[in-house]
């Protein structure tokens, strides 16, 4: 069974830092690429970043390019996404998610951007 | 960026009759590879998204055959043959074609 489990979040102060990772198992986790997703609360999903397989391209959403980098460690099966300078925007409910077609979803880790 | 516009914002359903959702792409969703990247998610209350449905119209693994969605060009449609108590939550549609992905605002499905 394919699995994804976030793990990371917390209550963090605006403009410090902040890493999320995602936990698979159950698929090659090396043959897939991998998503960021995340959903403030009360509101819709917002696609957050991307990235291929074997160490390939990475995409961004325009509110966190260059500020959040994503990451993947094939060795471990582990999806991260580093989060800088952190703003109050950025709470919200952050998932990972299989591929650019985003299949399945993990349960998702709280971020909480807050003074 | 790609704007998804979905409608209506809430449906209120009888159990057992039929839903539509509409979700429309501000510009073409075909990929270079030839396909349409047109994915539908439902997410219950307190759950986390769900696939549905894949390039317009494939349901995805375990997913109840009421479900089916069509469209072409710029148009597509979620329909729910016979809702049922555990289709309530919210669906949202999402372009899979073009960078950023983006996701359509969702419609709130709920028992009348």
């Amino acid at each position: 069974e394919v699995q994804l489990v976030e793990s990371g979040g917390g209550l963090v102060q605006p403009g410090r830092s902040l890493r999320l990772s995602c936990t698979t198992s159950g698929f090659r986790f090396g043959d897939y690429s991998m998503s960021w997703v995340r959903q403030a609360p009360g509101k819709g999903l917002e696609w957050v970043a991307f990235i291929e397989p074997y160490g390939g391209t990475t995409e961004y959403a325009a509110s966190v390019k260059g500020r959040f980098t994503i990451s993947r460690d094939d060795s471990k099966s582990i999806a991260y996404l580093q989060m800088n300078s952190l703003k109050m925007e950025d709470t919200g409910l952050y998932y990972c998610s299989r591929g650019r077609q985003l299949l399945p979803w993990g349960q998702g880790t709280l971020v909480t951007v807050s003074s | 960026d790609v704007v998804m516009t979905q409608s209506p914002l809430s449906l209120p359903v009888t159990l057992g009759q039929p839903a539509s959702i509409s979700c429309s792409s501000s510009q073409s969703l075909v990929h270079s590879d030839g396909n349409i990247y047109l994915n539908w998610f439902q997410q219950r209350p307190g759950q986390s998204p769900r696939r549905l449905i894949t390039k317009i119209s494939n349901r995805d693994s375990g997913v109840p055959d009421r479900f089916s969605g069509s469209g072409s060009g710029t148009d597509f449609t979620l329909k729910i043959s016979r809702v049922e108590a555990e289709d309530v939550g919210v669906y949202y549609c999402m372009q899979g074609t073009h960078w950023p992905l983006t996701f359509g605002g969702g419609t709130k499905v709920e028992i009348k």
